[in-house]
């Protein structure tokens, strides 16, 4: 079936660094993309989501990168904290899909070295 | 942003006990909230959607009379794991959104260990 899935486990970082963390998704219908952040024994948290009508969005310190014809998004996070340790989801709905269920990429974990 | 509070973060059961696992929307009404399974160092897996006032959808595989589900009103929708097994031991997760296609926000999980 189709699915998202990311292309790095894991990822080791150096405090203040950028990361980049990467995801390929197969389902060319896909309207709405979102990353989420979780930490160990908690639930997931939203970062940023961006829909299939925009290239790039940025938030605070994070920008995340659309790219349609390769079917391939991007987290992009500034100035790496060691708050950014964590594992870090993207996540899609497709436009035909009810309601906002979600399809999981397998997650990138984030080690922020200091 | 919105608040989804989960009930309990853990708990540990005997085996063949029934446990009960709330999802509460704390500042908004959702009319649909999901439930996921979680497994150490694995993505969400989408176990069932939960719809106030109606039966849940159960997603392939999922034992529906293993996993109740019940979306009495707008803010709370339950989990049941009934006869618990050891196999059931895992983290799960429930989440809500404020309109249809937008953004979801969850729960802080819950950690179910059976014995």
């Amino acid at each position: 079936g189709e699915s998202v899935g990311l292309h790095l486990p894991t990822l080791s970082v150096q405090e203040g660094d950028n990361s980049i963390i990467n995801c390929a998704y197969s389902n060319s219908a896909s309207d709405y993309f979102i990353w989420y952040k979780q930490e160990s024994g908690k639930g997931p948290q939203f970062i940023i989501d961006i829909r299939s009508n925009m290239d790039k969005r940025q938030g605070q310190r994070v920008t995340v990168l659309l790219n349609k014809t390769v079917k391939h998004l991007s987290l992009q996070i500034a100035a790496t904290q060691p708050g950014d340790s964590a594992v870090y989801f993207c996540a899609e709905i497709p436009i035909k899909a009810a309601g906002n269920k979600l399809t999981f990429g397998g997650g990138t974990r984030v080690l922020v070295k200091p | 942003g919105a608040v989804v509070s989960q009930h309990p973060s853990w708990v540990i059961c005997k085996s063949g006990t029934s446990v009960k696992i709330e999802c509460r929307s704390l500042d908004f009404q959702a009319t649909t909230m999901f439930w996921y399974r979680q497994f150490p160092k694995q993505s969400l897996m989408l176990m069932a959607t939960s719809n106030e006032g109606s039966k849940a959808t159960y997603e392939q595989g999922v034992e529906k009379d293993k996993f109740l589900i019940n979306h009495a009103s707008l803010t709370l929708s339950t989990l049941t794991v009934t006869s618990a097994h050891p196999e059931d031991s895992s983290f799960y997760i429930c989440s809500a959104s404020i309109y249809s296609n937008e953004k979801l926000f969850f729960g802080s999980g819950t950690q179910l260990s059976v014995l």
